[in-house]
């Protein structure tokens, strides 16, 4: 938890959809992050944002599109190019470089029906 | 990046014995986390270790580190069926920006009670 709130937590989609993921946060961090995790599996990159309005691509940004407009939000957006979406999403923040800390939210599970 | 890659995949042990993880990295790291994820949960920070420090202690938690091999590892003390979770490393380069933040496939911890 930790001052980041992921919603919703349980997420259904129809084939050919679009979902978009919600995290905020009031930690104040400049970077969020956002990863995939399938079950069983450790955690895989999507997106992450080091500075409102600048973002990049993680390790399997295809089929997902991210937005930084404010500080304290970092939507995720599954779009129907994303062929397999089925999954537990979460985001993270990171206060600081060096030695410090990553915060999670409680995740998003997404299933596609 | 700098990815870990956590060992053994799973690891199952009674309640009451020691648990060892270990952690290996290719590229020189600035600091070494390791977090604990319960199941269907947020990744929880557990312990961060320097470039400049050996072992470190939390509890019944005892982290040690070897840059010259570029490994660590994790071991959980007089362990509880409350210790069941997964077990992530976080190598971090540090400096000025914050850049990826990855995780490996984890450990999967079972201790039977």
């Amino acid at each position: 938890d930790g001052g980041i709130t992921q919603s919703p937590k349980y997420l259904f989609r129809k084939e050919g959809q679009n979902v978009t993921l919600s995290c905020e946060q009031n930690l104040n961090h400049d970077a969020m992050y956002w990863y995939r995790q399938d079950p069983g599996q450790g955690l895989r990159l999507i997106y992450y944002s080091q500075i409102v309005n600048d973002f990049q691509k993680g390790d399997i940004a295809e089929g997902y599109s991210v937005s930084r407009e404010k500080k304290e939000s970092f939507p995720l957006t599954v779009t129907s190019a994303q062929k397999n979406p089925t999954a537990f999403y979460l985001c993270a923040t990171l206060g600081r470089t060096g030695n410090t800390e990553a915060f999670f939210g409680q995740g998003t599970r997404l299933t596609v029906v | 990046s700098q990815q870990g890659e956590e060992d053994p995949q799973a690891l199952s042990i009674q309640e009451g014995e020691n648990a060892t993880m270990n952690c290996s990295y290719k590229t020189s790291i600035n600091n070494l986390q390791w977090y604990r994820q319960n199941s269907g949960r947020g990744l929880v920070h557990l312990i961060l270790i320097r470039s400049n420090e050996r072992e470190k202690h939390s509890g019944r938690l005892r982290v040690t580190l070897d840059t010259s091999k570029k490994s660590s590892s994790l071991l959980i003390t007089a362990s509880r069926a409350a210790d069941t979770a997964s077990y992530f490393c976080a190598p971090s380069g540090g400096g000025t920006s914050y850049g990826k933040l990855t995780f490996g496939q984890g450990t999967i911890l079972t201790v039977h009670p």
